[in-house]
């Protein structure tokens, strides 16, 4: 069954520092996500990833995906503080865009003054 | 174009009580998935449709149950509540040639 873990699970750091969080997943699949969840609300969507090497950017975040490593990465490039969120990939788990997704823990980034 | 909605947005029941949840996706969206998100277990696939018909099923007692209608809204169904049920309850619209799903605002269950 496909797995999905991201770390580290928190993230405390300053503001005008970089940092990225990783995503790896157990089985082969060829979408990935990258959501963002602010505390009390839904989830929204930050990139997708369709492809081996696929990398995409907005504003100070930068999202890649290795799919031969099953590896997902979203770097953070000086942080300020309305970056602060819990920040989730997921795995489409079919070959396909089935619709099933498997989330990781989250990653929930708290960046200070 | 207006996003996701899903009615009623928070809810208290007790035990053994049975509730509906309702989701409204993006005008032209024809697939509807539910995801339960709990503190312990974090967000976890409940099922998928599209046109009317479950394509995909998570790991999920028999009491949580949904379905889809013709205009595409969908509705999920939990009955005998158990306390563990409470979580926030989210549903995710998209084009299945789109390339994400959208996800509503969510309903928070509260069993007692």
């Amino acid at each position: 069954e496909l797995k999905v873990e991201q770390n580290p699970l928190f993230l405390s750091m300053q503001e005008g520092k970089n940092y990225t969080i990783y995503c790896n997943y157990s089985t082969t699949s060829d979408r990935l996500y990258w959501y963002r969840q602010d505390p009390g609300k839904s989830l929204e969507s930050l990139f997708v990833l369709l492809s081996n090497g696929a990398v995409k950017q907005e504003g100070r975040l930068m999202a890649s995906l290795d799919t031969k490593a099953r590896l997902s990465t979203l770097h953070i490039t000086a942080a300020v503080h309305d970056l602060s969120a819990t920040y989730f990939c997921a795995v489409d788990t079919g070959s396909g865009n089935t619709g099933k997704l498997i989330f990781g823990q989250g990653t929930t980034l708290q960046v200070k003054p | 174009k207006a996003g996701v909605t899903q009615t009623p947005r928070y809810l208290i029941k007790t035990r053994g009580q049975q509730v509906t949840l309702s989701c409204s996706p993006i005008s032209g969206h024809r697939s509807v998935s539910w995801y339960q998100q709990t503190p312990g277990q974090g967000l976890q696939f409940l099922f998928e449709y599209f046109s009317e018909t479950q394509r995909n099923k998570g790991n999920f007692p028999g009491r949580f149950s949904g379905r889809q209608f013709s205009n595409s809204r969908s509705e999920m169904n939990v009955s005998t509540l158990e306390l563990g049920d409470s979580a926030l309850y989210l549903c995710a619209s998209r084009n299945v040639r789109g390339e994400t799903q959208y996800f509503g605002p969510g309903t928070r269950l509260l069993v007692l």
